[in-house]
């Protein structure tokens, strides 16, 4: 089973920030928290990820709470493209990543 | 996109038949995976390995077997293809990221080979 809750969709106008949340209460220390996205039948695509300190790139941005139990992703501006199913996936990076995927937020960008 | 391609991208047959789905990496990676993922779900993860010949069984690996006689190839096999594993099939390698600082590790996934078992 996924180690992580999130709301099944969320609607966001174009231009707009995004925010997407996901619960993760029984991470442990060592385990890195990771975002993709799926758009369409495509593979999923590498957003951001973190272990304790906020992040950002050219993509999005990833606030985590002080006491690791969540985290939200930010698209500061949203665009059509940005339509895909999100999900927020919690591992240890060493050694093999297996990834336990939940069903992911699919986040709609609306004009 | 990592230099990953997946072949065949489509392929119809019939229960009870063998199948074969290639991935194939350009870059070396150590680690390549095998998802699958079904309408509404997220993926899972059915075999990986982590180098030539070293295997091991993930999520739901019962009707698969795998193998890896090369480092840029990574094979899933179904022995006998039931109506159950029609699905979505994806490869992934992992792929360090900021190297030189402290490593961690991004998934790249294939395009994915669309099985249907008639």
């Amino acid at each position: 089973d996924a180690k992580t809750t999130q709301p099944p969709s969320m609607d966001c106008a174009e231009g707009r920030a995004a925010n997407l949340p996901c619960n993760h209460s029984t991470i442990s220390g060592n385990e890195y928290v990771y975002w993709y996205r799926q758009i369409h039948s495509q593979g999923p695509q590498y957003i951001i990820h973190g272990l304790k300190n906020n992040e950002t790139n050219e993509m999005a941005s990833l606030i985590i709470t002080e006491d690791r139990k969540s985290s939200t992703l930010i698209l500061p501006h949203a665009t059509l493209r940005d339509t895909a199913v999100y999900y927020c996936i919690v591992y240890i990076i060493q050694g093999a990543q297996k990834l336990v995927f939940g069903q992911g937020t699919r986040l709609t960008i609306n004009p | 996109d990592a230099g990953i391609t997946q072949s065949p991208r489509h392929k119809v047959t019939e229960t009870g038949t063998p199948v074969t789905l290639r991935c194939h990496q350009t870059e070396n990676h150590r680690y390549m995976y095998w998802y699958r993922q079904d309408p509404g779900h997220g993926l899972r993860l059915i075999h990986y390995s982590y180098g030539v010949k070293d295997t091991d069984k993930g999520e739901v690996s019962d009707g698969y077997s795998v193998s890896r006689s090369k480092t840029e190839d990574f094979l899933l096999t179904l022995e006998s293809a039931t109506s159950s594993q029609t699905s979505v099939y994806f490869c992934a390698i992992s792929a360090p990221l900021n190297p030189g600082q402290v490593i961690t590790y991004e998934q790249y996934f294939g395009p994915g080979t669309r099985l249907t078992v008639t």
